[in-house]
């Protein structure tokens, strides 16, 4: 069974502090990993895939398959950043997203 | 549509009684998607519509949730004899078949269901 696991319910930081939200994952083939994101009064939006290797409003994720990880970080966090923030894995193209528990962020001057 | 939409975006019920929920998905997304969003429960996968049929409806937490899926667009989550513990955000998502390579699940806003 597929499980993805997000220790934090709520990370707080300053502004301009780096952000690092925490994800793991069990699945014992290879898994495609996201990160989804809520923004306050709006829809569940896709953030960055690891496929992509892209970094979105300066967020990055690497896939460490030894640790089983896909942690996003961000170095210097801004005000707009705060959020709900879900990783999420996915077996393979037809199939569902199994998402975490989420973690709140909040950015704080 | 521009997007996913889901209605009502409120309910509010009585236990017992049936609620259904609707979804209309993206144009040409094949792919449908069920979860529901519970305070900390995170998302909770329901089911998954691919046309209209269902290959994983794994995620239903009992026979009185069901799911159907006509034309291939619109789908309708039934929950019969609400109970209490069925309140939540329910929210809907499409996708191009499977999600593609890109994986991209476009989300409704979602119908959030208090049963009383």
């Amino acid at each position: 069974a597929q499980r993805v696991t997000q220790p934090e319910k709520l990370l707080s930081v300053f502004k301009g502090a780096p952000v690092e939200l925490k994800c793991n994952y069990s699945y014992s083939g290879s898994p495609e990993l996201f990160w989804y994101v809520q923004y306050s009064r709006q829809r569940l939006q896709l953030l960055l895939r690891h496929i992509s290797r892209e970094s979105i409003k300066g967020f990055t994720a690497d896939l460490n398959k030894g640790e089983t990880s896909f942690h996003l970080k961000k170095p210097f966090a801004q005000e707009e950043d705060s959020a709900m923030y879900y990783c999420a894995l996915r077996r393979g193209t037809a199939s569902k997203l199994t998402f975490g528990t989420g973690t709140r962020l909040q950015v704080t001057l | 549509g521009a997007g996913v939409s889901q209605s009502p975006s409120n309910k509010v019920t009585e236990k017992g009684k049936d609620v259904e929920l609707r979804c209309d998905p993206i144009s040409g997304h094949t792919a449908l998607y069920w979860y529901r969003q519970s305070l900390g429960q995170g998302l909770e996968f329901l089911i998954y519509f691919q046309g209209n049929s269902a290959p994983d409806k794994s995620g239903l937490p009992s026979d009185r949730f069901s799911a159907e899926r006509t034309g291939g667009s619109v789908s309708t989550l039934t929950i019969q004899r609400t109970q209490q513990e069925d309140s939540a955000v329910y929210l809907c998502a499409s996708s191009l078949v499977g999600g593609g390579a890109a994986g991209e699940l476009f989300f409704g806003e979602g119908s959030r269901l208090t049963v009383l």
